[in-house]
């Protein structure tokens, strides 16, 4: 079945570090993929998303590339700052009558000043 | 983008009794509406999939009795625990699709707490 693997957290950065946080998925067919970022005691939130292989999402300093050769959708973003602590899901959504979007694990993410 | 709206954000109820949650698109008709349970610190688990005007779709291990789903328009979704005990506390979260290709928004999510 359609899967979604993460790094494993928590992450612990310094402001203005680099980020980086794996994504891989396994899926039957061409899925869309995204990032949705949930703050604390708050629902979801899109971050950004990429529908077929090459597109790149970006939105708030963040992106991730769509690589189908890896199966991979790497978050990645310059220069974190402390608004950034959440928890970041990657997720995949089959293009079936029901389109249903699948989560990763999710990675928590600390932005230290 | 697209509102979803949940009502209530919260909810503490006793132990036996019944909770409706309501979800509801504000500004778009959701043909499609999935229903999310979150434990905290872990992901969103999928529990349903629920059509406008047909019966939901159950996840495994899912007890459809025990999570009644109705999708009675093509605004409003409602999830009832029934018998609720207190492992059934949890974050439900659901979300709404316009169509097939569309993007899935989501709601804001409501605490349950059985007591």
């Amino acid at each position: 079945g359609n899967s979604v693997t993460q790094m494993e957290g928590p992450v612990t950065l310094s402001e203005e570090a680099f980020l980086t946080i794996n994504c891989t998925y396994t899926a039957t067919g061409y899925p869309s993929l995204f990032w949705y970022v949930q703050y604390p005691g708050e629902g979801l939130q899109l971050l950004l998303k990429a529908t077929k292989a090459d597109d790149k999402g970006s939105n708030k300093g963040f992106e991730a590339t769509y690589r189908k050769e890896t199966t991979s959708f790497h978050l990645e973003k310059g220069s974190v700052q402390v608004s950034d602590s959440a928890v970041y899901f990657c997720a995949l959504s089959e293009e079936t009558s029901y389109d249903k979007v699948i989560f990763g694990p999710g990675t928590s993410l600390s932005v230290i000043p | 983008g697209a509102v979803v709206s949940q009502h209530p954000s919260w909810v503490i109820c006793k132990s036996g009794t019944s909770v409706k949650i309501e979800c509801r698109s504000l500004d778009f008709q959701a043909t499609t509406m999935f229903w999310y349970r979150q434990f905290p610190k872990q992901s969103l688990m999928l529990m349903a999939t629920s059509n406008e005007g047909s019966k939901a779709t159950y996840e495994q291990g899912v007890e459809k009795d025990k999570f009644l789903i109705n999708h009675a328009s093509l605004t409003l979704s409602t999830l009832t625990v029934t018998s609720a005990h207190p492992e059934d506390s949890s974050f439900y979260i659901c979300s709404a699709k316009a169509g097939p290709n569309t993007e899935a928004f989501f709601g804001q999510g409501t605490r349950l707490t059985v007591v």
